[in-house]
């Protein structure tokens, strides 16, 4: 079972929609969440920190599950400019400085 | 200010051959990591650095990597003897704090490419 776990997708949406992403980790004492985006051939990017009590930048909302051991991220009202791919990414509890990636989720967002 | 920087970002190898990819992380970032994406596959950990010292080398796959830091500034990845399943894109990232505490700021990879 991989660590971090996501539907690479590609979800095709238009403009205007609204998509949500979801992620599931295996270690439970992991302690750190984020969501990176990496545009084709660029390199991963932080998009937002995920917090326990869900956390909101603009048109995106981040929440975190423990007990279910759950990420999500909503994007609303699509734009094109947010096609990328997704990534989940999470701390191991020893904070040693090493993250552990998801394969990334893909989103296309048509006109 | 200038962000993480890679050199080369694309190296064409046979197997055999080595290669050693650089990284310039930003300025006055302490930590300096070394990760690695295959094909088809999640970026995977290779090596954390702090300044010049190794903090975690546990994601290394062989002793045909070796990666140094000598004074605490740029960072080198060498792979000797290169391999056909070394091909990837071999990311450098750094970060003031550890990287569970903040972001990471990662650089725009370098592809190699094993024939």
């Amino acid at each position: 079972r991989k660590e971090v776990e996501q539907d690479p997708g590609p979800f095709n949406v238009p403009e205007g929609a609204t998509v949500a992403f979801n992620c599931t980790y295996s270690n439970s004492a992991s302690q750190s969440f984020f969501w990176y985006r990496q545009d084709c051939r660029k390199e991963p990017k932080l998009l937002m920190s995920v917090y326990s009590s869900g956390n909101e930048d603009g048109r995106f909302t981040a929440q975190l599950n423990r007990a279910s051991q759950y990420i999500s991220l909503l994007i609303r009202d699509s734009k094109l400019s947010d096609s990328a791919t997704y990534l989940c990414v999470v701390n191991l509890p020893s904070n040693t400085g090493k993250l552990i990636f998801g394969q990334g989720t893909t989103l296309q967002v048509k006109p | 200010e200038a962000g993480v920087t890679q050199f080369p970002s694309h190296s064409v190898i046979e197997k055999g051959q080595t290669v050693t990819l650089r990284c310039d992380p930003i300025s006055g970032h302490d930590n300096l990591y070394w990760y690695r994406r295959v094909m088809g596959k999640e970026i995977k950990f290779l090596l954390h650095f702090v300044k010049e010292s190794k903090q975690d080398e546990s994601g290394m796959p062989n002793n045909r990597f070796l990666a140094e830091r000598t004074g605490g500034t740029y960072s080198t990845l060498k792979v000797q003897p290169a391999e056909l399943e070394d091909s990837g894109v071999y990311f450098c990232a750094s970060s003031h704090f550890l990287a569970g505490d903040g972001e990471l700021f990662f650089g725009e990879g370098s592809r190699l490419t094993v024939l």
